[in-house]
């Protein structure tokens, strides 16, 4: 089975500076890779995805990602963090062609960022 | 307006009861999913169901049973079983598309005593 780990626990930086979360996974085949972002009080929410082509991929509200397959990474980042990005990221990989599991996806244990004034 | 909804959004029981939570969908996904949320553990996946009258157990299924009757409706009921069932409870659901992405309901926080 797949793992994903998101290493940084809670990430406290200052507005205007930049962001990389990290998130690596541990399955060898095919994967779809997602991020997710949970800001205070709203539904978990798609900030950007990743199935083929271009490993550097554009999300909503400024966020990028790039796709490295030989570090099994797919880390998120933002030149310039707002308060407004106050919030819970979740990476999450699907490995549409392992056994048992096309259309699931397994998350990371998310981190907390926190946009400091 | 299309989406996910689960109710009630705070629920509270006594211990040894069993309870249910609603999720209802009405964006004809097919398949849909109930994850349970705990701080520092990310989202662990409880059920999920490709398709009316059949479902699977995810990780965590231990003390807790699902229904599929119809396409828009995946109740999740938390039975006394389950041995810590204080959490946040998630419902997803994903289309019929090779996308794989998933959507999600507001959630539901179940609080036992």
């Amino acid at each position: 089975a797949q793992s994903v780990s998101q290493h940084n626990h809670h990430v406290i930086l200052s507005e205007a500076a930049s962001l990389e979360l990290g998130c690596n996974y541990s399955y060898g085949g095919t994967v779809n890779l997602f991020w997710y972002v949970q800001y205070p009080g709203q539904h978990l929410q798609l900030l950007l995805k990743y199935f083929s082509g271009d490993p550097l991929v554009k999300g909503i509200k400024g966020f990028e990602a790039e796709f490295i397959k030989s570090k099994f990474s797919f880390n998120l980042r933002k030149p310039s963090v707002q308060w407004s990005d106050t919030a819970e990221y979740f990476c999450a990989v699907n490995a549409p062609f392992a056994s048992g599991s096309a259309r699931q996806l397994t998350f990371g244990s998310g981190t907390q960022l926190t946009v400091l004034p | 307006d299309g989406g996910i909804t689960q109710s009630p959004k705070y629920l509270f029981r006594k211990e040894g009861q069993n309870v249910t939570l609603s999720c209802e969908q009405n964006l004809n996904h097919d398949a849909m999913y109930w994850y349970r949320q705990d701080p520092g553990q990310g989202l662990r996946l409880i059920y999920y169901s490709q398709i009316v009258n059949d479902f699977q157990k995810g990780d965590i299924a231990e003390g807790y049973s699902v229904s599929r009757e119809k396409k828009e409706s995946f109740p999740l009921t938390v039975t006394s079983a389950q041995k810590n069932p204080t959490a946040f409870y998630l419902c997803a659901s994903s289309g019929n598309t090779n996308s794989y992405e998933q959507y999600f309901g507001p959630g539901t926080r179940l609080t036992v005593t």
